[in-house]
């Protein structure tokens, strides 16, 4: 079965820092997902990765997915308070016709004012 | 546009007893999946629900059971509650159809926290 691994696992940033958080997948990438979570909410999707060396950004916040895809990395530019919460990668390991996303255990981020 | 929905927000049972949770997909979307998140967890897949029926299944026990209605809306149930079962249970919905695969993402809704006492 695939495994996610994410990294690292909180971080503590003062605002107007920069930071990145990491997903690593056990075996090739169809699909990499990224949500944020609010504690104890729903999930609030952010971007989705299909192809190998795929960059996407959306404000601050950027995700890349390597070559092999089987690492993604989401970057956040000029981090603010709004950017604390849950950070979580999904993956699809397209086994079946179901949408199933597996996902990491997720980065908890605290941005200091 | 209306996302997806669930109730209740929040329901507290005793060990042994049976919970019914709902899920209403995001509007347009046909597909309802499951998934159960512990505290300090990502959230894991329990079954999927697709043209009223079960397409797909986590390793979860046969406990965890669901059904999706001719509106695309469905319920979880769970029987015989454990301890272990206390989490928050979160819906998403997306399009069923394989050929859409990779153009959507899973939508989800802001869950349902269940404490089994």
């Amino acid at each position: 079965s695939q495994e996610l691994e994410q990294s690292p696992q909180s971080l503590i940033v003062q605002e107007g820092k920069n930071l990145t958080i990491n997903c690593t997948s056990s075996k090739t990438l169809y699909g990499l997902y990224w949500y944020k979570q609010k504690y104890g909410e729903g999930l609030i999707f952010l971007m989705m990765l299909q192809k190998g060396g795929e960059e996407k950004s959306h404000e601050k916040i950027t995700a890349k997915l390597d070559e092999k895809k089987q690492q993604s990395s989401l970057h956040i530019t000029a981090s603010q308070p709004s950017h604390a919460g849950i950070y979580l990668c999904g993956a699809d390991p397209l086994s079946g016709s179901a949408r199933q996303l597996t996902f990491g255990s997720g980065t908890q981020l605290t941005v200091l004012p | 546009d209306a996302g997806v929905t669930q109730s209740p927000t929040h329901l507290i049972k005793t060990r042994g007893q049976q919970v019914t949770l709902r899920c209403s997909p995001k509007s347009g979307h046909d597909t309802v999946s499951w998934y159960q998140q512990a505290l300090g967890q990502g959230p894991q897949f329990i079954f999927q629900y697709y043209e009223e029926e079960e397409r797909q299944r986590g390793n979860f026990p046969d406990r965890f059971s669901g059904h999706q209605f001719p509106n695309y809306s469905s319920e979880l149930n769970v029987n015989a509650l454990l301890l272990g079962d206390s989490a928050l249970y979160l819906c998403a919905s997306d399009w069923g159809s394989g050929a859409l695969r990779g153009q959507e993402t899973q939508y989800f809704g802001p869950g349902t926290r269940l404490l089994v006492l």
